[in-house]
This record gives C-alpha cells, structure tokens and sequence, in this order.
C-alpha cells in the first residue's frame, strides 16, 4: 500500500538555526498536506500542496512539493520557540484519505 | 474552513467496556474519517464514515470493534467496543472540505483504558 516515509524523527536546534522535514512516498501523491501538532495538542492544518513543483510560503516557513509529486519539505528560517511541535507531512491518497508520515519533532533550545 | 467539534475530550474507561465518541461538523464537508493516534506516534486511519452506508475500514481495524455511523453529512459517531489497555489512545475525527479538500481535524478524544 502507499506509504509516506518522514525524516528526521527528532530534530533539536537552538534559537535562530534553520529546519527541514522532509517526506517522500512509495507513489505518486495528488497533494500533500503539511500539519503541525503541539504537544498535547491536535494536528493543525498548515498548507496544502497540489501543483508539480508547487513551492508555498508562510512568513519563515517554506513548503516544496517535488516536481514527480513524490516528495515535500518543510523548512523554518530562524526558529523560534513558538515553532516546537511535530510537524506532519500526510499525502493524499486514492480514496480522498490521507495517508500520514511518522513526523518530525522539533525541540528548540532557547 | 470547517470546524470540527468531538466529544467527549477525554475519558477514563474500565476496561471490557464500550464508549461512543461524537464528531459534528459546522459544514457540510464531502468526507469524514476516523484515525488514532498512539502516545508518541503517528495517526493512522481506521476508517473513512460514509453517509448512509457502511464505514470502509482499513486494514487491521473491524467494524465489531470499532462501529461507525454518519446519518448526515455532518455527524459520525465512532465506538470502541470492548476496550482493553491497548485502546488506551486519542481518537481523532476529521473531515474534507468541498473546496481545497483541505481535511481539518477536530480536537480529540483521549481515551484512557484501566
């Protein structure tokens, strides 16, 4: 079955470093979806991407969709505390569900 | 974007017991779906509710176990049937817009199995 593969599983940066998760799937996704869970939160929608080579920003985020649509990063400028959490890529699979990435968790030391 | 509302948030459940959540939905959306989540891991998918019909599990979840319904385009309810430690979770409703398909998840119902 499809399968969506996250790395890093924990990533720990200091204040003002740069951070990237990225995922890649077994097959060719119709979008991927990017969410990010605090702890003891649920996930929270952060973007969607559709388009081959799709790049999206959000003010110090920056969101790529690979041009086969089998791959997506995430990356942070300059983190800041508020950006601890685990980031989840999900792509979207045949039957209109999404299919779910293991998640990054980022720690940032201050 | 929709606004997905569960109860309950959280409950303690003795074990051999069955406990139904609810998930409503602000907007008609297109489909809902059931995942759970384990302590530190990922969400994995039970089932996508259809209205009016049977629920489509995946693989390694059962509908004696964990019976679906959604009698409208706005309301499902999952049970967890005969729980044990190991449905000790969150349970996480979800829904697909009509616009985007952006899926919105609702806030979650931790469940505790002693």
């Amino acid at each position: 079955g499809q399968q969506v593969m996250q790395i890093p599983q924990y990533q720990h940066v200091q204040e003002g470093e740069d951070f990237t998760t990225y995922c890649n799937s077994s097959t060719t996704l119709s979008n991927i979806q990017w969410y990010k869970q605090r702890p003891g939160g649920h996930p929270v929608f952060l973007i969607q991407l559709v388009k081959s080579g799709e790049v999206k920003k959000q003010k110090r985020l920056t969101f790529q969709f690979g041009e086969a649509k089998k791959n997506s990063s995430l990356h942070i400028t300059a983190t800041q505390t508020t950006d601890v959490g685990t980031y989840f890529c999900a792509g979207g699979g045949s039957q209109g569900n999404l299919i779910f990435g293991k998640g990054t968790k980022l720690s940032v030391k201050p | 974007s929709a606004v997905i509302s569960q109860k309950p948030s959280r409950d303690i459940c003795q074990r051999g017991t069955s406990l139904t959540i609810q998930c409503q939905v602000d907007s008609q959306v297109t489909m809902m779906f059931w995942y759970r989540q384990q302590p530190g891991q990922s969400l994995t998918l039970i089932a996508t509710a259809n209205q009016g019909s049977e629920a489509t599990y995946e693989s390694g979840f059962v509908i004696d176990k964990f019976p679906i319904s959604r009698p409208n385009l706005t309301f499902s309810t999952l049970t967890v049937s005969n729980m044990s430690p190991e449905d000790s979770s969150i349970y996480l409703c979800s829904a697909r817009d009509w616009g985007e398909g952006t899926i919105y998840f609702g806030e979650g119902s931790w469940l505790t199995v002693v």
